[in-house]
């Protein structure tokens, strides 16, 4: 399998439940993003993890918690979501250099009831 | 502070016309890149086209074509010929030297190519 895929591409769950959001890139990149994209709002940058350590975390609230057991894998996990979370998730890798694009996911849709 | 600006939030261009998508930027930062992403109904961003900070002409990529205005901080896309299946939503975006793996995304304009 090529590029940056993510699983699931659509998920349903209440506000008490708790999943998991995965991504996986083969593209050997270093860097690692999470993204949420409401409707008709810009994307918002979540989280950034270079060679596994965190760089950045926007003010997201602890209900999402991300995870980068590795270079290749980036998890978010979530609990205790409320309504208004529910948007597109999307995952991207790059290498470090400025001029390297991302390489995006095609994103878990996610509806929080 | 990176930031990026399209005052556009939607477009309509007739098929088989040229097309274009305004993109302004604001950096301290003199090594930078400059990238356009093309976001469908499904929802994946694809990668159109990058223009480097320091590249002396304008990037192209079949019907993608940057126009690169370095003092006027601008990197508008020319999408020539226009489909149908252009129509999407068209994200800019930059990245710095000195913010590192930080991308910085536009709002988006949204265009509908009318047959």
């Amino acid at each position: 399998e090529t590029g940056v895929t993510q699983t699931p591409r659509h998920l349903v769950m209440g506000m008490t439940n708790k999943k998991s959001l995965k991504c996986e890139q083969h593209l050997g990149h270093n860097a690692m993003y999470w993204y949420k994209q409401s409707a008709k709002k810009p994307l918002e940058l979540m989280f950034v993890y270079n060679f596994k350590e965190q760089t950045e975390n926007n003010s997201v609230p602890s209900r999402f918690s991300p995870e980068c057991p590795n270079s290749s894998h980036l998890f978010l996990h979530l609990h205790t979501l409320q309504p208004e979370d529910s948007a597109l998730y999307l995952c991207a890798s790059s290498q470090e250099r400025h001029y390297n694009e991302q390489f995006f996911g095609p994103g878990t849709r996610l509806t929080v009831l | 502070a990176q930031k990026i600006t399209q005052t556009q939030p939607g477009m309509f261009v007739q098929e088989k016309e040229a097309v274009t998508l305004d993109c302004t930027y604001d950096t301290s930062d003199p090594s930078y890149g400059l990238f356009w992403y093309k976001q469908p109904s499904s929802g994946e961003m694809i990668f159109l086209i990058y223009q480097g900070s320091y590249d002396q002409q304008n990037a192209t990529e079949g019907r993608y074509s940057l126009n690169f205005q370095k003092a006027r901080k601008s990197a508008n896309l020319v999408i020539s010929a226009s489909q149908l299946g252009d129509s999407a939503m068209y994200f800019c975006a930059m990245r710095a030297v000195n913010t590192g793996n930080q991308f910085y995304f536009g709002t988006g304009t949204s265009l509908t190519v009318i047959p």
